[in-house]
């Protein structure tokens, strides 16, 4: 069984467009992540999501939104697409004040842009 | 702002040999840490967590130490093989109880030569 999944785990797509990358986790957890991993493979947090409450790294920019439609999701849609958003985009899942608090990453989302 | 710097960047070692990766964190006040290793084009696989009240953790060849006053971590593998060749990430938790994600190093690049 996936504890947590994505979708599509490749993206190609133009300057400009609109797209989304899905995540569901199956392991009842409260908190979910999106992380960036850039062409240099350092991985970055970009939002954290926990009972509607949305942390955002200040170094995102607004083109970026996570949408939770029910507690198992967290997706991420990207407005007008840039050369610099291509990177690998990993979802995560985590339990508040479970003893270990462990991060659960999905296989990540490889998006290109052209 | 935490900040977690992983020494060396690359290395490259005979198989069998024993070695250490090192982690550093710039703020002491975490929740956890975890290490993570990933493979080429992969996502990532938790290796070991270390809760901040805890010294180490072991698994298999693996033993991960922390030192949590003086901001340090290490990853032992021991008799190592080919198959221990990848990234292996270091990544820490702030004990702020909300939804914050992981602060992760830059990664070292470790290669075992056959």
């Amino acid at each position: 069984d996936t504890a947590v999944s994505q979708t599509p785990k490749y993206l190609v797509t133009q300057m400009g467009n609109d797209k989304s990358i899905k995540c569901e986790q199956n392991l009842g957890h409260d908190t979910m992540y999106w992380y960036k991993q850039d062409s240099k493979k350092f991985l970055k947090i970009m939002f954290s999501y926990n009972n509607k409450e949305l942390i955002i790294n200040e170094t995102v920019p607004n083109r970026f939104s996570p949408k939770s439609p029910d507690k198992a999701h967290l997706n991420l849609h990207i407005n007008s697409l840039e050369l610099g958003d291509s990177a690998v985009y990993f979802c995560a899942s985590s339990q508040p004040g479970a003893p270990s608090y462990e991060q659960y990453f999905g296989p990540g989302t490889r998006l290109t842009v052209t | 702002k935490q900040e977690v710097t992983q020494i060396p960047a690359a290395l490259s070692v005979p198989e069998g040999e024993n070695l250490v990766l090192n982690c550093s964190f710039t703020d002491s006040a975490i929740y956890n840490l975890q290490w993570f290793r990933q493979d080429p084009g992969k996502g990532l696989t938790s290796l070991l967590l270390i809760q901040s009240s805890q010294r180490e953790q072991t698994s298999g060849r693996l033993n991960a130490s922390l030192d949590k006053s003086s901001g340090r971590s290490t990853l032992y593998i021991a008799a190592s093989q080919p198959g221990d060749s990848a990234t292996y990430l270091c990544a820490v938790r702030g004990s702020g109880g909300g939804a914050d994600g992981l602060t992760f190093g830059k990664g070292t690049h470790l290669i075992i030569q056959p």
